[in-house]
C-alpha cells in the first residue's frame, strides 16, 4: 500500500465551483505539505503544516485553503475554481531519516486538476 | 529568496553513457538538498538526500555531491540505461520544512 495517498486522482470541474482534495499519509509524520507543478514552473508551496495545530502558508496559497483534521489527513480546497489553478498537486509528507535530523520527503501520485 | 536552477532543461544521451544533472541554488543557508525522479504523470520518487554538512550519497549507479559554499549540486548516472529516462528534480530545503524545487531536467536515454 502506497504511504501517501491522493483523491480524487483526476478532477474536472467548472469555474467558480468549490472541490477538495484529499490527502492520506501512514508514515506517522507530522510535516504535511500542499504543492502545485505546473509546466515549466516546477513545483510551488502551497500550504504546510508542520502538526495538527500548525498551518502555513506557503508562496502561492492564494485561492487556496487547507485544513488538517488529523495527523495522517491534509486537505486542500480551492474554494471558487478558476482555470489558472489547473495543474497538478501534489501532497507530501516529511520525517526523519536516516538520523541526525535528516528528513525526507515522500510524495503522493498526484491529483491532475482541470478547471474549465 | 532561494532560487534553484537545473541545467540543461533536457538531454538525451546513448544507453550505456555516464551523465551528470546540475542543481545551483542561490542562497547557501540550506539544511538539506534531495534528488527526486518524476515519470510522466506520476508522483515524485525521493533518489538522494545529501545533509548539508556531507559532500556526497551514493546509491548504486547514482552518486549526488554537495558543494554548499559554491551553491552547487550534480547528480551523476553511470552507465545509463533507457529506464532512467524520466524528469529529475532537486529541491533544497530549510531547517524550517519549506523546499524550493527547481524546473527539472528531462532526460532521455535510447536504447
Amino acid at each position: 500500500d502506497a504511504d501517501v495517498t491522493q483523491t480524487p486522482r483526476n478532477r474536472i470541474t467548472k469555474t467558480g465551483k468549490r472541490i477538495m482534495l484529499e490527502c492520506s499519509q501512514t508514515k506517522g509524520h507530522d510535516r504535511m505539505y500542499w504543492y502545485r507543478q505546473d509546466p515549466g514552473l516546477g513545483l510551488r508551496l502551497i500550504y504546510y503544516s508542520f502538526d495538527v495545530k500548525d498551518i502555513n502558508k506557503g508562496e502561492i496559497s492564494d485561492g487556496y485553503s487547507v485544513s488538517r483534521q488529523a495527523q495522517a489527513k491534509f486537505s486542500l480546497s480551492l474554494e471558487s475554481a478558476i482555470p489558472n489553478q489547473t495543474a497538478l498537486y501534489f501532497c507530501a509528507t516529511s520525517g526523519p531519516s536516516g538520523g541526525a535530523g535528516l528528513e525526507t520527503q515522500y510524495f503522493g501520485p498526484g491529483t491532475r486538476l482541470l478547471v474549465l | 529568496k532561494q532560487e534553484v536552477t537545473q541545467i540543461p532543461a533536457a538531454l538525451s544521451v546513448p544507453e550505456g553513457e555516464n551523465l551528470v544533472l546540475n542543481c545551483s541554488f542561490t542562497d547557501s543557508a540550506i539544511y538539506n538538498l534531495q534528488w527526486f525522479r518524476q515519470d510522466p504523470g506520476k508522483g515524485l520518487t525521493s533518489l538522494l538526500l545529501i545533509q548539508s554538512s556531507q559532500r556526497e550519497q551514493t546509491s548504486g549507479r547514482l552518486n549526488a555531491s554537495l558543494d554548499k559554499s559554491s551553491g552547487r549540486s550534480t547528480l551523476y548516472i553511470a552507465a545509463s540505461q533507457p529506464g532512467d529516462s524520466a524528469t529529475y528534480l532537486c529541491a533544497v530545503n530549510t531547517n524550517a520544512g519549506k523546499s524550493t524545487f527547481g524546473d527539472g531536467t528531462t532526460l532521455t536515454v535510447k536504447p
